[in-house]
């Protein structure tokens, strides 16, 4: 069966940070562009990011460029994104999701950001 | 970047009756590559169509997307109980990806 599964999420303060994970099962986790995707409480879904088949390209929108990093670990079959300076506006449920059209997706991991 | 604006907001139907939901591109989207999704409260989206209007693995045929130019339509033919949800459209043409910001389907 094919599965993500996301890990890693919490209660953090303004200005920490966070590591989540998404660990991939059932599919060649290493032939495929991953994604990460979040939906504020209420809100709509919003992309965050974007890495190759091996780690070696990123891309990330504007609103976390300079405090996200996306990576991966394929011989470990995970995804994960470090997050820096996290701010309030950065409260969301966070799911990664498969390459081109999104046809996987994790259950999501939540993240609150609040002193 | 691509915008993707949904209408209505708001869909209130009956079950059985026809859902036609749109989603209009501020530009070309490229090979269609346009997909839909439909998310339940608690729930993580779940791909329908991709490909402007090809139907994912063991999505049923009452749900169908067409395309003309930049507007794009998801028709659901009719509507079933488990069917009550908010939709979203999603362009994987170009970076930043970008959501539409979604149809509720409403009883």
């Amino acid at each position: 069966e094919v599965q993500l599964v996301e890990s890693g999420g919490g209660l953090v303060q303004p200005g920490g940070s966070l590591r989540l994970s998404c660990a991939a099962s059932g599919f060649t986790f290493s032939s495929k562009y991953m994604h990460w995707v979040r939906q504020a409480p209420g809100k709509g879904l919003v992309w965050v990011s974007r890495i190759n088949t091996d780690g070696s390209s990123t891309s990330y929108a504007d609103s976390v460029k300079g405090r996200f990093t996306n990576s991966r670990d394929n011989a470990k079959n995970t995804l994960f994104l470090q997050m820096n300076s996290l701010r309030a506006e950065d409260t969301a449920v966070y799911y990664c999701a498969t390459h081109p059209a999104m046809d996987v997706w994790g259950q999501g991991t939540t993240v609150t950001v609040s002193s | 970047e691509i915008v993707l604006t949904q209408s209505p907001g708001t869909l209130s139907l009956s079950p059985g009756e026809r859902a036609t939901l749109s989603c209009r591109a501020s530009q070309s989207v490229s090979s269609n590559y346009l997909a839909w999704y439909q998310q339940k409260p608690g729930q993580a989206p779940r791909l329908l169509i991709y490909g402007a209007s090809s139907r994912a693995t063991g999505i049923p045929d009452r749900f169908s997307g067409s395309a003309s130019g930049t507007d794009f339509t998801l028709t659901i033919s009719r509507l079933e109980p488990e069917d009550f949800a908010v939709y979203y459209c999603h362009q994987y043409d170009s970076s930043p990806r970008t959501f539409g910001g979604g149809t509720k389907v409403e009883i």
